[in-house]
């Protein structure tokens, strides 16, 4: 089982829609929870962090977390053409001596 | 002025032959990582550091090795190339400080590739 599990897409969502982006982990100590943004050939942007069970919204993003269930998501409202990108989840434990660790990533398309 | 930087931002090079990337920060954090990116893979650990005085293996150290030259500044060397190192490179930072849990901010990336 990978420690971080994302569904490699592409998630293909028209333009004004909600899109949901899914990440389970596996270390049940994980404390912190991050989401990435990355076009081609770019570098990862940090995009969100969250760190306590439940909702947390920024802008048109918002990240939901489940720590009794190990899961986080990402949720963009009223997608436009500029959110297509990979989106990295991302997972930071106390074990291994705070190394972060990464899921492969989601293709989101936003159809115009 | 970007906050990370990286050079060079793309390298060709021929198996066997020894290179270094390297990356500098402005951001004052102590701790720096270097990364791999491959398709379909996500980014891997090479190594990290969480002060000048600290080095430590990530997951795929194999071929590698580092440099923390000053709080500022952290090398990767291949000291012999190989095809299978052609990827894109991240490197990233980070705090220190326990209230940041350990948000990373990358680099541009060098991508290299080995002939």
């Amino acid at each position: 089982q990978k420690e971080v599990e994302q569904n490699s897409g592409p998630l293909s969502v028209p333009e004004g829609a909600i899109a949901s982006l899914n990440c389970t982990y596996s270390d049940r100590v994980s404390q912190s929870f991050f989401w990435y943004r990355q076009y081609s050939g770019k570098s990862p942007e940090l995009i969100m962090s969250i760190y306590s069970n439940g909702d947390k919204e920024d802008g048109r993003f918002t990240a939901q977390l489940n720590k009794a269930s190990q899961y986080v998501s990402l949720l963009i409202r009223d997608s436009q053409p500029s959110d297509s990108a990979t989106y990295l989840c991302a997972v930071n434990g106390r074990t291994g001596g705070f190394k972060t660790i990464f899921g492969a990533g989601t293709r989101l398309f936003v159809k115009a | 002025d970007a906050d990370v930087t990286q050079t060079p931002r793309n390298r060709i090079t021929k198996t066997g032959k020894r290179i270094m990337l390297e990356c500098s920060q402005t951001k004052g954090h102590d701790r720096m990582y270097w990364y791999r990116q491959d398709p379909g893979l996500g980014l891997r650990l090479i190594y990290y550091s969480f002060d000048v005085k600290d080095i430590n293996k990530g997951e795929i150290s194999d071929g590698y090795s580092v440099s923390r030259q000053a709080q500022a500044k952290f090398s990767l060397s291949l000291e012999s190339a190989i095809p299978n190192q052609t990827a894109l490179y991240f490197c990233a930072t980070s705090d220190h400080d326990p209230n940041s849990y350990n948000e990373q901010f990358f680099g541009p990336g060098t991508r290299l590739t080995v002939l």
